[in-house]
């Protein structure tokens, strides 16, 4: 069975700075996707970034980028020039190949930006 | 890009009574969409996969006679939750997919509580 794992509970970082939140993954599998999932207080789900595992460059999207280590099993999400409206629980997510199958959660990043 | 309506947003039941939540896509075909629950600064938890035409799939530990799921069509879900009590007091959100792996599309989330 595959496995999410979020090890930082909480963070908090300034207006402007950059942060970087960990997720670590387990599967047997070869081919996979990973997402990163923003949460902010209205709890509207919204999708922030998506990497394929058989791509071996980094998914970006504007202020967003993730660092994929595949072998390491590794997923970080990097958060440059942070705004305010970042404040979020942020979750990583994995999914099988498999068309129908459903998401796997982490626990979950409570992510504080401050002024 | 993909949205999905989730309704209502709040609902306040009594206890012993039954209460019926909506999740439709509203601009594309979901034939497999997902039911979560997740409590207070947690993860969302899957309860159950419905796919269009067939019986749900429920994870593990959840009741399906007492959580009930239909998705009689290719853009429209029901959980209803029967004969609710205050522990099953919670917030319900949906997802579905267009297809492929571009990641899944959540509703916005019903607040349930049982009185």
């Amino acid at each position: 069975a595959q496995t999410v794992t979020q090890s930082q509970p909480e963070m908090s970082v300034q207006e402007a700075e950059t942060v970087t939140l960990s997720c670590t993954y387990d599967t047997s599998e070869n081919n996979y996707y990973l997402f990163w999932y923003k949460q902010p207080p209205s709890r509207q789900m919204i999708l922030v970034i998506r990497q394929e595992a058989y791509k071996q460059q980094n998914a970006t999207e504007n202020r967003f980028s993730v660092n994929f280590q595949k072998a390491a099993k590794s997923f970080s999400l990097k958060i440059s020039d942070s705004q305010l409206g970042d404040t979020a629980m942020y979750f990583c997510a994995f999914k099988t190949n498999q068309a129908g199958t459903a998401l796997i959660f982490g626990k979950g990043t409570t992510l504080s930006v401050s002024s | 890009g993909a949205v999905v309506s989730q309704h209502p947003s709040r609902v306040i039941c009594k206890s012993g009574t039954s209460v019926k939540i909506e999740c439709r896509s509203l601009d594309f075909q979901a034939t497999t969409m997902f039911w979560y629950r997740q409590f207070p600064k947690q993860s969302l938890m899957l309860m159950a996969t419905s796919n269009e035409g067939s019986k749900a799939t429920y994870e593990q530990g959840v009741e399906k006679d007492k959580f009930l799921i239909n998705h009689a069509s290719l853009t429209l879900s029901t959980l209803t939750v029967t004969s609710a009590h205050p522990e099953d007091s919670s917030f319900y959100i949906c997802s579905a997919s267009e297809g492929g792996n571009y990641g899944y599309t959540f509703g916005s989330g019903t607040r349930l509580t049982v009185v």
